[in-house]
């Protein structure tokens, strides 16, 4: 089975710029998260779907971030504009529903902001 | 707050040892206690899950002890080998959907022969 796919692996861009992100889940997989990590720290969530509806974005930045997932399939997550402080690599996840805790991850993408 | 806790220093073990990684919380009933492992580049991969009313699970090498009283996860890898090094981490699954999922800092582990 595929694994779940994230792109771009690497970004960069100077701040005040804005950055999208692409997440294909695992096929069937009704729930979908975003993370952001940042170095040497776990992952921290910042919004969370269950089908195309959000279930929690209560540490999702909305006055910079957003994120959709039309059709409760692929998702995009994108900052508008960027700040230092949101280098990190953004991790996506997913799961079977939302009784199934165990979450596949993709292999993230690190975005560096200058 | 709540807050999780992992072993902030890396761990270094021998070879054919066992490994022991802790992982504490505060002001936090989980329903769920998940491990993963985590390499360089490369997002977590699920290890065990365990729930509130289990105390223990095992998984070929792998361990996971819950205990909620003293709001502790003990993961322990025994007959450790130099692959199972790695950054392990914690995290804790709320009991309802009002709270939201938790992961802990990880613990760096290292392996030698």
């Amino acid at each position: 089975e595929a694994g779940v796919a994230q792109s771009p692996r690497y970004k960069i861009i100077e701040k005040r710029q804005s950055v999208a992100f692409w997440c294909n889940p695992i096929s069937g997989h009704a729930t979908l998260y975003w993370y952001q990590q940042i170095l040497g720290q776990g992952p921290k969530l910042l919004i969370q779907f269950q089908n195309n509806g959000v279930v929690d974005d209560s540490q999702l930045p909305k006055d910079r971030f957003s994120a959709e997932r039309l059709k409760g399939v692929d998702s995009t997550l994108k900052i508008q504009p960027a700040k230092l402080e949101d280098s990190a690599v953004y991790l996506c996840a997913s799961s079977l529903d939302g009784v199934t805790y165990e979450q596949y991850f993709g292999p993230g993408t690190r975005l560096t902001v200058t | 707050s709540q807050k999780i806790e992992q072993n902030s220093e890396a761990l270094n073990i021998q070879e054919g040892k066992t490994a022991t990684l802790t992982c504490n919380y505060t002001n936090y009933s989980p329903a769920y206690l998940q491990w993963y492992r985590q390499d360089p580049g490369r997002g977590p991969v699920f290890l065990l899950l365990i729930r509130e009313n289990e105390k223990e699970k095992r998984k070929e090498r792998l361990k996971v002890t819950f205990d909620t009283t003293l709001k502790q996860s003990l993961f322990h890898i025994t007959a450790s080998q130099p692959a199972d090094s790695a950054t392990y981490l914690c995290a804790l699954d709320p009991p309802s959907s009002a709270s939201k999922i938790i992961f802990g800092s990880g613990t760096r582990l290292s392996i030698r022969p």
